[in-house]
């Protein structure tokens, strides 16, 4: 059965605080990894689609990175506007559907 | 990117009725469109796969009578909940998919069901 279990589940930073989200995953044979963001009573909000390993995406403050087992999302030096939930998920058939981990709700301080 | 929108963004029911949500997909076409069902706190549960002009398919485990989806054309799936009751109260999202881009996400419909 496809897995995908992300850590930390909670993350508390102070604004310019470096840090990282994993995204772990077990599946019969990917075909595409993304992230997404989601703020509270929204929907999810695209961030990046990795599709093999070395893989590296990057967007303003986010660079998303892929492994053969794992994916990263690096924040460097967040800010507030950055707190939200954020979601990988992993598509593993030609229906692209999507097996959701269950996020990584990041707050960033002050 | 792909803009998805959802109608309505809320919505109070009494338990027994129907709910009908629209997911209309503004700026693309989209074949395929899913539903999905999020509770507080927790992850998107897939509930099933629509395609334009078949009938839908659903994960193990959804009522697919008490969850009817039609997707009529390229920019509209609708999903309609019939005699709700209160465990249907959830947080519905639908998602369009546009080509290998992957899914873009309607802004999500809050279903409460007294």
């Amino acid at each position: 059965e496809d897995q995908v279990t992300q850590s930390p589940e909670a993350l508390r930073l102070q604004e310019g605080e470096s840090s990282s989200l994993n995204c772990s995953y077990t599946v019969s044979g990917l075909r595409g990894l993304f992230w997404y963001r989601q703020d509270p009573g929204k929907g999810p909000e695209f961030l990046f689609t990795l599709y093999s390993a070395g893989e590296e995406k990057e967007k303003e403050r986010l660079k998303a990175t892929l492994t053969k087992k794992e994916s990263f999302l690096h924040i460097t030096a967040p800010k507030p506007e950055d707190s939200a939930t954020y979601l990988c998920a992993v598509q593993v058939d030609a229906a692209s559907k999507l097996t959701f981990g269950t996020g990584t709700r990041l707050q960033v301080t002050l | 990117g792909a803009v998805v929108s959802q109608h309505p963004s809320w919505v109070i029911c009494k338990s027994g009725t129907s709910v009908k949500i629209e997911c209309r997909s503004l700026d693309f076409q989209a074949t395929t469109m899913f539903w999905y069902r999020q509770f507080p706190k927790q992850s998107l549960m897939l509930m099933a796969t629509s395609n334009e002009g078949s009938k839908a398919t659903y994960e193990q485990g959804v009522e697919k009578d008490k969850f009817l989806i039609n997707h009529a054309s390229l920019t509209l799936s609708t999903l309609t909940v019939t005699s709700a009751h209160p465990e249907d109260s959830s947080f519905y999202i639908c998602s369009g998919l546009a080509g290998p881009v992957g899914q873009f996400f309607g802004p999500g419909t809050r279903l409460t069901v007294l």
